[in-house]
């Protein structure tokens, strides 16, 4: 099994500033890596698939990068709406997949 | 618009089963593999298991295989997770999702989900 490991586990941002989430694989997944947000009560949403492919609807200011084991998220400037617990995800070859513990980015 | 409506959640003892159903529409539903995912309370998200569009390969974690079945029935779209000998740490939100492509890609669609709770 693959283990996704997020990290910081909680990052405080204020609104405008700049965010940046990790995810390592414990092994490659090529550019097979998602990431989703989820809000309190709500199940979570695509934004980044393929490492660095914006979901529809998805704002610019989420950016991703990496492959192999290494991949990042970046929000540029945080809004409101934004702080959010953010998952990676790996889909490498046939299931099972495995996500990342969680990275929640709360208001600094 | 892509719908995914799950149901067949509640209590249940411990060793005991239930079946949760999705039910699907916006989109041809035989086209794309589905998925259950799911989520202990005030914790991170677990992929529990896939099915192929067909219905013919199907997929599971290791700490729930041998106790869940996942079915599909494309002539009513809808999706299956059968589970049975169930322990308290199966308690969840169980979602359905669809894969955004076909081919075994991301989840695109998620469900609103269904809480089971095992407990005495």
């Amino acid at each position: 099994e693959i283990v996704m490991t997020q990290s910081p586990a909680t990052l405080s941002v204020s609104p405008g500033e700049r965010a940046t989430l990790s995810c390592r694989a414990s092994q490659s997944v090529s550019r097979h890596l998602a990431w989703y947000q989820q809000k309190p009560g709500q199940a979570p949403r695509l934004l980044i698939y393929e490492a660095s492919t914006r979901a529809t609807g998805i704002p610019a200011r989420f950016s991703g990068s990496g492959s192999g084991t290494e991949f990042t998220l970046t929000i540029s400037s945080l809004q409101s709406e934004d702080f959010a617990v953010y998952y990676c995800q790996h889909y490498n070859n046939r299931p099972p997949w495995t996500f990342g513990q969680g990275t929640t980015v709360d208001i600094k | 618009e892509v719908q995914l409506v799950e149901s067949g959640g509640g209590l249940v003892q411990p060793g005991g089963s239930l079946r949760l159903s999705c039910s699907a529409s916006g989109y041809t539903f035989s086209t794309y593999a589905m998925h259950w995912v799911r989520q202990p309370p005030g914790k991170g998200l677990e992929y529990v298991s896939g099915i192929s569009n067909t219905g013919g390969n199907t997929y599971y974690t290791d700490s729930v295989k041998d106790r869940f079945t996942i079915s599909r029935d494309n002539s009513k779209t809808t999706l299956y997770l059968q589970m049975s000998s169930l322990r308290a740490d199966d308690t969840s939100v169980y979602y359905c999702v669809k894969e955004r492509t076909t081919g075994w890609y991301d989840f695109d669609s998620w469900g609103q989900g269904t809480l089971v709770t095992v407990s005495s």
